[in-house]
């Protein structure tokens, strides 16, 4: 399958601080990729999706302002937690759709493939 | 209601047993339904997708969708330490937007 990956893996820093999170598709364009954040011993939780060229959209809930996201190339999007604060700390997981992947799915349908994740912990 | 349900476990079995993870999902609309193993502090992967109603195969792993009863199964058959994991369910909605269950965590002893 493709290949996601995620840069830092991990990262440790201070409250107030602001933190990009790098998200990248290896062998493949992704014109959408999203990105989540998943609680200890909870599901993902899709914060908000990042088409290339143009504003991300945002679940309900989730601070456009807080969680800037920009996606300038096709295998390249990244999210930057501005300001953060301890209740910040959480698992960021991107994924990448590949809209010609060879799943048999196509479109909004197109399979996502996920990078390995970056835990932010925020002191 | 959650849109998708998942019981978190967890659940441990022994080495060859039979493994049935479940899910329910509350809108009929749904058509594509996922299994996605999750080592920890790792990201998802997918395991299997489903289309509609009906079952599919895969070496050890069987997925089931019936949707009159909105109910999606994962079967591990010869379960194996590396089996070990947490399997998220997931459904698509019509945008394409992946909707998780809270996922369960397997542990399968040797």
């Amino acid at each position: 399958g493709a290949v996601v990956s995620q840069h830092p893996s991990r990262v440790i820093c201070k409250s107030g601080t602001s933190v990009k999170i790098e998200c990248r598709s290896l062998d493949f364009q992704a014109t959408t990729m999203f990105w989540y954040r998943q609680f200890p011993k909870k599901s993902l939780m899709l914060m908000a999706t990042s088409n290339e060229g143009s504003k991300a959209t945002y679940e309900q809930g989730v601070e456009k302002d807080k969680f800037l996201i920009n996606h300038a190339s096709l295998t390249l999007s990244t999210l930057t937690v501005t300001s953060a604060h301890p209740e910040d700390s959480s698992f960021y997981i991107c994924s990448a759709r590949d809209p010609w992947g060879t799943s048999g799915r196509g479109g909004v349908f197109a399979e996502q493939f996920f990078g390995p994740g970056t835990r932010l912990t925020v002191l | 209601q959650k849109e998708v349900e998942q019981d978190p476990g967890p659940l441990s079995v022994p080495e060859g047993a039979i493994v049935s993870l479940n899910c329910t999902y509350s809108n009929s609309a749904f058509q594509y339904f996922m299994w996605y193993r999750q080592y920890s502090r790792k990201g998802p992967e997918l395991l299997m997708y489903t289309y509609s109603s009906g079952n599919k195969e895969d070496g050890r792993f069987t997925a089931q969708v019936d949707k009159s009863s909105k109910y999606i199964s994962l079967f591990i058959r010869d379960s194996q330490p590396s089996d070990s994991a947490t399997y998220l369910c997931a459904t698509s909605s019509n945008t394409g937007k992946l909707i998780f269950g809270q996922g369960t965590t397997l542990q399968v002893k040797p």
